[in-house]
């Protein structure tokens, strides 16, 4: 595709579901990043991706958040029985070379947890 | 642990004014620096890239400038109109991360016609 596309955009869950977020990155592009941004917040880091590597999983809140990228292209945060504070939009950035490079963001999925 | 700091918070201008967005950060050893646009509800569109090495990068109405050594960067933007309307973020890679980066809260922009 042209850009960064992800799915769903908007999702609702109650307290102690699990949700699964999906990243469709710019075709060929090998790191891949996942970041949370909180209302009124700029962006947080939360796991890189080269290729299908996990290299960096810092920024990551708590042990029932997991990602994946199981064939170095398509990308899944999972979220465990989830709390109101994962309430917030959820970015998903691909660049074309290895680490550094222009970031191109895809438009969010913003998850309510009620 | 490098900050990201963007002054002011808001700024509300009439159409037509040329202005400058601030961005500082606490620890000089970057990599690169950019700046974003975000829509409401919307993503974030990268504007300008500036590594390192460069002091500036420009892209039609768009200026940015980059000090290192001093830990801050602006982005001028000319003949300013409603369409540019939105928050802008600045965004840091430090030297010796894997390639995340580190966003400042960014700056609400409110073009009057």
């Amino acid at each position: 595709g042209a850009g960064v596309s992800q799915s769903p955009r908007y999702k609702v869950a109650k307290r102690g579901q699990d949700v699964a977020l999906r990243c469709d990155p710019i075709s060929g592009h090998v790191s891949l990043f996942w970041y949370q941004q909180a209302l009124g917040q700029g962006p947080e880091f939360l796991t890189y991706f080269q290729n299908e590597a996990q290299l960096d999983k810092s920024g990551l809140p708590s042990d029932r958040f997991f990602a994946e990228r199981p064939e170095g292209s398509v990308s899944t945060l999972k979220i465990q029985r989830t709390q109101q504070e994962d309430s917030a939009v959820y970015l998903c950035a691909s660049s074309l070379g290895a680490g550094g490079g222009e970031q191109f963001f895809g438009p969010g999925t913003r998850l309510t947890v009620l | 642990k490098q900050e990201v700091t963007q002054i002011p918070a808001a700024l509300s201008v009439p159409e037509g004014e040329n202005l400058v967005l601030n961005c500082s950060f606490t620890d000089s050893a970057i990599y690169n620096l950019q700046w974003f646009r975000q829509d409401p509800g919307k993503g974030l569109t990268s504007l300008l890239l500036i590594q390192s090495s460069q002091r500036e990068q420009t892209s039609g109405r768009l200026n940015a400038s980059l000090d290192k050594s001093s830990g801050r960067s602006t982005l001028y933007i000319a003949a300013s109109q409603p369409g540019d309307s939105a928050t802008y973020l600045c965004a840091v890679r430090d030297g010796g991360s894997q390639g995340n980066l580190i966003f400042g809260k960014g700056t609400k922009l409110s073009v009057k016609p």
